[in-house]
Order: structure tokens, then C-alpha cells, then sequence
């Protein structure tokens, strides 16, 4: 596609429920990034994936969360048992080459209640 | 580890002027790549201009560019002719190498007409 395409735009999880969030990057695009963004706050890396593999998960905040790209393509992040602190915004960017920035998503707005 | 900072949490300045964002950052490498992000408020990150850090010379994309200070490890944006479409949030973010980015907190601006 022309773009990053993430679903969805929002979501309202209860406390305690699983969630799956999805990104579709840009075409032929080899890098696959998740951001996760609090309010107010600059965006902090959560992992990366070169391909279908995932090269650097040193991000993710807990076991609770996990992500996979099982084709090289589409990748899901998903957050088992949602605690408030899970409140964000999660952006997807890819890359064809990483020097030459990433392209982001318009991310998707996670409430937990 | 590398950081960036953004002193300036809120930036305002009137249409058809110019207004300088500030960046800092440190960092041991001398490998790395300079980024400004802008954020409105559809959420999508838009990148508006990169450095490349072997470069001496000053990236410029249309009406923005930059200062970029190597020993002094700053990296201002400058915006020439403000426009109304230029209020978002500005993210200046670092990267190493083939790295990760790391971003700062963000900068708030207001273009008033």
C-alpha cells in the first residue's frame, strides 16, 4: 500500500482482557518497528523485526506483551491482560533503509478502563 | 546510553515568521543519523528533515533546516515562514547506525495568525 496501515484507530480494553493490534507496512519494506507513545511523551521503542525475524524485543515492557511478523509482512503486537499502565498510543513504522528514516502509522489508541 | 533532550516543552510564533526548535543529545558514537519528526494531530509522525552526522553541511528541505552542532551535540530546526499547517508536536529524534530511534520528549508548537 501507499502507506503504514494500522487497526485498529482505537481500542477500549477492561482490565484484564488480551488485545491484538495490527500493522500492515509499506510494500517491500524489510524493517518493521512498534513504538508505544503515553500521553504527552515522545514515542519509546518497543521491538524490531528484519523480515519475519525479530531482531531486538528489548523494549517490550513485560511478558504480557508479544509480536510477530510470521511472513515478512504484517506484524501483530499483542498485550495479554491489560493493565491501565498499557494506556497508549502504539505506532508501527517500517523502513527500507533504516538511515533513511522510517514511515509511521497513524497508530492505534489503546484505553484500558 | 544515548538521549535526547528537548528543552522547550511549548513553542509559539506568529504566521510567516521563523522559530527555532532546539535538540540536544549525547551520545559516544560518531556513526549516526539526526532526525526532526512532526506529530499533528491525526497521530501519524511525519519526518520533516535528516542528518546524516559524517556531513558538515546543514540538511534544508524547503522551508526548514538545520543547525547542526557536532562537538556541541545540538541539532536546532529551524522554520522559515511559519504556516498554520505547521502546528503539531516536533519530535527530534537519534539514531545509531542501523539501530533503533531514540526520541525526545517533544516540543509543542502553535502557529498563531
Amino acid at each position: 500500500g501507499a502507506g503504514v496501515s494500522q487497526s485498529p484507530r482505537y481500542k477500549v480494553a477492561k482490565r484484564g482482557q488480551d488485545v491484538a493490534l495490527r500493522c500492515d507496512p509499506i510494500s517491500g519494506h524489510v524493517s518493521l518497528f512498534w513504538y508505544q507513545q503515553a500521553l504527552g511523551q515522545g514515542p519509546e521503542f518497543l521491538t524490531y523485526f528484519q523480515n519475519e525475524a525479530q531482531l531486538d524485543k528489548s523494549g517490550l515492557p513485560s511478558d504480557r506483551f508479544f509480536a510477530e511478523r510470521p511472513e515478512g509482512s504484517v506484524s501483530t503486537l499483542k498485550i495479554q491482560r491489560t493493565q491501565q499502565e498499557d494506556s497508549a498510543v502504539y505506532l508501527c513504522a517500517s523502513s527500507l533503509s533504516q538511515g533513511l528514516g522510517y514511515t509511521f502509522g497513524s497508530g492505534t489508541r489503546l484505553t484500558v478502563v | 546510553a544515548q538521549t535526547v533532550t528537548q528543552s522547550q516543552p511549548e513553542m509559539s510564533v506568529q504566521e510567516a515568521e521563523t522559530v527555532t526548535l532546539s535538540c540536544t543529545y549525547d551520545t559516544s558514537e560518531s556513526n549516526y543519523y539526526l532526525f526532526w519528526y512532526k506529530q499533528p494531530p491525526s497521530r501519524q509522525m511525519i519526518l520533516v528533515i535528516r542528518q546524516e552526522a559524517y556531513k558538515q553541511q546543514n540538511a534544508t528541505e524547503n522551508r526548514f533546516s538545520v543547525n547542526f552542532q557536532k562537538a556541541a551535540k545540538s541539532f536546532s530546526l529551524k522554520i522559515s515562514d511559519s504556516q498554520l499547517g505547521d502546528t503539531a508536536m516536533y519530535f527530534c529524534a537519534f539514531m545509531r547506525g542501523t539501530d533503533k530511534l531514540i526520541f525526545g520528549t517533544g516540543t509543542r508548537l502553535q502557529v498563531f495568525p
